[in-house]
Order: structure tokens, then sequence, then C-alpha cells
């Protein structure tokens, strides 16, 4: 099974909505951490937000949040009134156990039209 | 601050040549990942290091790639001899713990293409 599924291989979304990216996960380790990765056409990974599975709460920030239903093992990222700027690849990620090692998905690819 | 460094950004070399692959973590950081991006496999962790000891090689494709970190400042990866499927943006990361998320901060990335 994969370990990360992200299900939408597309996205296109008309600038100033909201958008939701998808993830699921899959673990059996309770400790465990979620992240979710930007990649612009230009190639670098920059680091959006991060979701501990013991946290509370879930995370936001600035315009990122996590919407994080673990019981669905679920940790889909909202992004508030999207931007040009924000038309990139974004991935999916997921950290196990005391193990440092990220597991990626397969990304979703975001276009914002203006 | 210094973000992480990677050399070259492009090679491009023959089948069968050698290739080392260079990166600078950001200074303090303890841990350090190289990560290969293909269309076919996606993103995939190939070697990871703490205090320059390995921990976990179990994604280096085969005999042909090795990774070292002679000092807390530098690690190489290396293929040798190249061949054409090793065609990848090759990343390299750093991160620091504990720190809450333990977030890795990635490099430019080496995009490497074997002919």
């Amino acid at each position: 099974a994969q370990k990360i599924t992200q299900t939408q291989p597309g996205m296109f979304v008309q600038e100033k909505e909201a958008v939701t990216l998808d993830c699921t996960y899959d673990t059996s380790d309770p400790s465990y951490g979620l992240f979710w990765y930007k990649q612009p056409s230009s190639g670098e990974m920059i680091f959006l937000i991060y979701q501990g599975s013991y946290d509370q709460q879930n995370a936001t920030e600035g315009r990122y949040s996590l919407n994080f239903q673990k019981a669905r093992k679920s940790a889909n990222l909202v992004i508030s009134a999207s931007q040009l700027g924000d038309s990139a690849m974004y991935f999916c990620a997921m950290r196990e156990g005391p193990s440092e090692k990220l597991t990626f998905g397969t990304g979703t690819r975001l276009t914002i039209i203006p | 601050d210094a973000g992480v460094i990677q050399s070259p950004r492009h090679e491009v070399t023959e089948m069968g040549q050698e290739v080392t692959l260079r990166c600078k973590p950001i200074s303090g950081h303890d841990y350090l990942f190289w990560y290969r991006q293909t269309m076919m496999r996606g993103l995939e962790l190939l070697i990871y290091f703490n205090n320059n000891v390995p921990i976990d090689d179990s994604g280096m494709p085969e005999d042909r790639f090795s990774a070292k970190m002679p000092n807390a400042s530098f690690s190489t990866l290396k293929i040798q001899p190249s061949e054409p499927r090793d065609s990848a943006v090759y990343f390299c990361a750093s991160s620091l713990d504990p720190s809450g998320s333990r977030k890795q901060y990635f490099g430019p990335g080496t995009r490497l293409t074997v002919t």
C-alpha cells in the first residue's frame, strides 16, 4: 500500500478562491509527522506546513492551513485566497516514528487562473 | 543565513563516466539527506546521515552509488559508472534535531543528464 496518496494529479483554480489539496496517509506508528512542500517551476522544494500526530490543533502558516483528520488518516492542505504565485507542484510527505526519512506522495500540480 | 548549497547545478556526462555531486548543509544542522527526483519514481530518499554517520542507505539503488560525509559541512554523492537511467534531479537537504517539526531544508538540486 502507498504510504502517501495524492489523488489529484492536477487542479485549476480561479485566482482569489480557496483551494484544498488532498492527502491521505497510511501508517501503523502512533508517532508521525506530516509535511507539505511546494515545488515551483524553478525546481526548489519549499517547506510550507507541518502537523504532528499528537498535535491537538490543526496547523496554520499564513494562508496555509492543514485540515488534519486523524481517524480518516487525511492531511489536506488548504490555501486561502489563492494567488498566481501559488501555481506549482505540491507534495505531501510523512515521517514515521523515530526515523528521519520522509516519504513523498506523487504530487498535485496546481494552476491558478487569473 | 545561507541555505543548503549544491554543486554543480547542472551536469551532463556520458555513460560510464564517474559523477560526483556535492552538498554543503546549513551550518549547525546535524542531519543530511540525499533525494532523487524522476518522473517515473517521484521523489525518493537515497540515504541520510546524522552527525556525519550514515543512518539509512536502504534507498541507494545499487553499488554504483556511494555517499560520504567526511565532516559536518560537506557531503558527496558519487555515481560510478553512470548510466542513462541515473538521469534525474538530485536534492540534498538538511535538518536540525530536535526542533519540533525537524523540517528538512532542501538545496536547489543538481540536474544530472547521462547520455
